[in-house]
């Protein structure tokens, strides 16, 4: 059993689209991170959502951290084909979390084409 | 900076050879961690290291064995090596347990 569901798993816009992904699981965590990666690096960290109902705005880029935080969403407005990539959510397990070992989901592979 | 770096990027292996691949990282960072990624698996934690001369096992332990002899050093080994490990491998590093975790840029392995 996947502890993180992401969904989409693809998506392929047009420049110019909005767009939302989606990490959803059915336990409760104390914070949940949103990672890019693009085709050949590593994951970079985008923002750590740690409230219930948080929303944190990295320019284009929105998340929100569900009011039970069990979940999340990152939407972007009007994308670019720089926001091509995989991106992935990640939590720590309630048990252990302070030792560093996320957990993540698989992603949701985004191509925008311009 | 360099930030973290992985030694090498690309490698194929015969079934039942062995490597070791190398993390190295100047950030003075205690925390280390081996990552694998598969296709439409995500990343799933090998082994992590909270500190020199530390090490613990992740979600994915079997097959491989690390070390963290020094501080700015995480290694990982494969012993005899199955077609099973062929993946990508990310290493990364974080000041402490909950800090933001910066990951290297991967190495490819491919066993035949």
């Amino acid at each position: 059993t996947q502890l993180l569901e992401q969904s989409p798993q693809f998506l392929s816009i047009q420049e110019g689209e909005n767009l939302t992904v989606y990490c959803n699981s059915s336990s409760v965590f104390s914070s949940l991170q949103w990672y890019r990666q693009e085709p050949g690096e590593g994951p970079v960290l985008l923002v750590t959502v740690v409230t219930g109902g948080e929303v944190k705005k990295l320019k284009r880029l929105t998340f929100q951290f569900g009011d039970a935080r069990k979940d999340s969403s990152l939407h972007i407005t009007a994308a670019q084909p720089g926001d091509t990539g995989l991106y992935l959510c990640a939590v720590q397990p309630l048990y252990g979390g302070s030792q560093g070992n996320l957990i993540f989901g698989k992603g949701t592979k985004l191509s925008v084409k311009p | 900076n360099a930030g973290v770096t992985q030694t090498p990027k690309f490698r194929v292996l015969k079934t039942g050879q062995s490597m070791t691949l190398l993390c190295a990282q100047d950030m003075n960072h205690e925390y280390m961690y081996w990552y694998r990624q598969d296709p439409g698996m995500g990343l799933r934690l090998i082994h992590y290291s909270v500190g020199e001369g530390t090490t613990a096992k992740g979600e994915v332990p079997d097959g491989y064995n690390v070390s963290r002899l020094k501080k700015q050093n995480f290694l990982l080994g494969l012993e005899s090596a199955a077609p099973s490990q062929t993946s990508v491998y990310f290493c990364a590093s974080s000041r402490g347990g909950t800090d933001t975790q910066y990951f290297g840029p991967g190495t490819r392995l491919t066993v035949l």
